[in-house]
């Protein structure tokens, strides 16, 4: 079982509607929650940070976290065109001693289309 | 405040050679670590250095090594390049206190072509 899973896409959403991305992990242990944007070509892109069950807000994004089902995800609300990318769910393991290994999911493209 | 810099931004080596890539880490981070990406395995954790130490390291070859120095810049090198090892090598840097929050920042990436 791969330790962070995300869809692939891609998720197509028209101009202005909610686009809702997902992503699930296998570490129980785990206490940071990211999601990354990138374009083509570019390089990832912090988004949202997310470490405590509940929701998270952030303009016309907002994070989710759910630890007891090991679920965490990401809704974009007004999608715009600008928005096609691919997003990025990401885990940060925390290691005795105080560092990280981030684990990355393969990433969902999002298709905004007008 | 500047971001992470990485440097060269493209090259293209022959197989067989050797790359050695540079890493800027944001000031005031200690924390760098180094990610492959490819289109087939997406973004690989290579790994960390914290204070000139390898902290954590991913599921690569020998061939992949690198190194942090005081003031906290990093080198990756890869040795007996394959063709297989084009990708996008990303850096990213985080202050690494220990806390949950440690947000980690990428650099734009090094290119790399072998042919």
């Amino acid at each position: 079982q791969k330790e962070v899973e995300q869809n692939s896409g891609p998720l197509s959403v028209p101009e202005g509607a909610i686009a809702s991305l997902n992503c699930t992990y296998s570490d129980r242990v785990s206490q940071s929650f990211f999601w990354y944007r990138q374009y083509s070509g570019k390089s990832p892109e912090l988004i949202m940070s997310i470490y405590s069950n509940g929701d998270k807000e952030d303009g016309r994004f907002t994070a989710q976290l759910n630890k007891a089902s090991q679920y965490v995800s990401l809704l974009i609300r007004d999608s715009q065109p600008s928005d096609s990318a691919t997003y990025l769910c990401a885990v940060n393991l925390m290691f005795s001693g105080g560092y990280n290994k981030l684990i990355f999911g393969a990433g969902t493209r999002l298709a905004v289309h007008p | 405040k500047a971001g992470v810099t990485q440097t060269p931004r493209y090259l293209i080596k022959t197989r067989g050679q050797q790359v050695t890539l540079s890493c800027s880490p944001i000031s005031g981070h200690r924390s760098v670590s180094w990610y492959q990406q490819t289109p087939g395995q997406g973004l690989q954790f290579l790994f960390e250095y914290f204070s000139e130490t390898q902290r954590n390291k991913g599921n690569f070859p020998g061939r992949f090594s690198g190194r942090q120095f005081s003031n906290s810049r990093s080198e990756m090198n890869v040795s007996t390049l394959e063709l297989g090892d084009s990708a996008l090598y990303l850096c990213a840097s985080s202050a690494s206190v220990v806390r949950a929050g440690n947000t980690i920042y990428f650099g734009e990436g090094s290119w790399l072509t072998v042919v």
